[in-house]
């Protein structure tokens, strides 16, 4: 079953602290992994893109890198501005197309 | 741009009301989605569309009806209101398919009594 599953669910670090939130998935013949960002309400903001294993791609002080079973959202020297639920996705056949699949999220907090 | 807008921002309902929510989006996009979001359920697709005069059930289909007359809006709406409808809803639009990334309005908070 195609399954895309986040972890951890809530992580709360220092500001200056860094860590990695982590989306693995169960997907035959990945088509793209994306990542969001989703404040509290509000509707998820995308972040990347990612296409193939291997693959990296930063904005200020986040980097998603993907493997072919799992990717990795880094943030480096997080601000409490960086605090949000931060979302994967990868888009799976369904009916004959392809619907987007998403992870629960982990909610990440950033303590001054 | 404004990008993708929904209205309206709240809403509360009496068990078997009816509503319509609206999404615009002004990006020219092909693709629009509706999805709800539930503690402890993620993000769910209800209906879709891949171009005006199209829509396509999702994942979460019952109790919802959606229309695309025009290529910018993206109407959901619930007939009978139940209150295992109370959600987040979320509109969404891609430029073409699932491969593109997705442009996400504000949201829809809607009780339902």
């Amino acid at each position: 079953e195609d399954q895309v599953t986040q972890s951890p669910e809530a992580l709360r670090l220092q500001e200056g602290e860094s860590s990695s939130l982590n989306c693995s998935y169960t997907v035959s013949g990945l088509r793209g992994l994306f990542w969001y960002r989703q404040d509290p309400g509000k509707g998820p903001e995308f972040l990347f893109t990612l296409y193939s294993a291997g693959e990296e791609k930063e904005k200020e002080r986040l980097k998603a890198t993907l493997t072919k079973k799992e990717s990795f959202l880094h943030i480096t020297a997080p601000k409490p501005e960086d605090s949000a639920t931060y979302l994967c996705a990868v888009p799976i056949a369904f009916q004959g197309a392809q619907k987007l699949v998403f992870g629960q999220g982990t909610r990440l907090t950033i303590n001054p | 741009n404004a990008g993708v807008t929904q209205t309206p921002k709240f809403r509360v309902l009496k068990t078997g009301q009816s509503m319509t929510l609206l999404c615009a989006q002004d990006m020219n996009h092909e693709y629009m989605y509706w999805y709800r979001q539930d503690p402890g359920m993620g993000l769910r697709l209800i209906h879709y569309s891949v171009g005006e005069g199209t829509t396509a059930k999702g994942e979460v289909p019952d109790g919802y009806n959606v229309s695309r007359l025009k290529k910018q809006n993206f109407l959901l709406g619930l007939e009978s209101a139940a209150p295992s409808q109370t959600s987040v809803y979320f509109c969404a639009s891609s430029y073409r398919d699932y491969t593109n990334e997705q442009f996400f309005g504000p949201g829809t908070r809607l009780t339902v009594l």
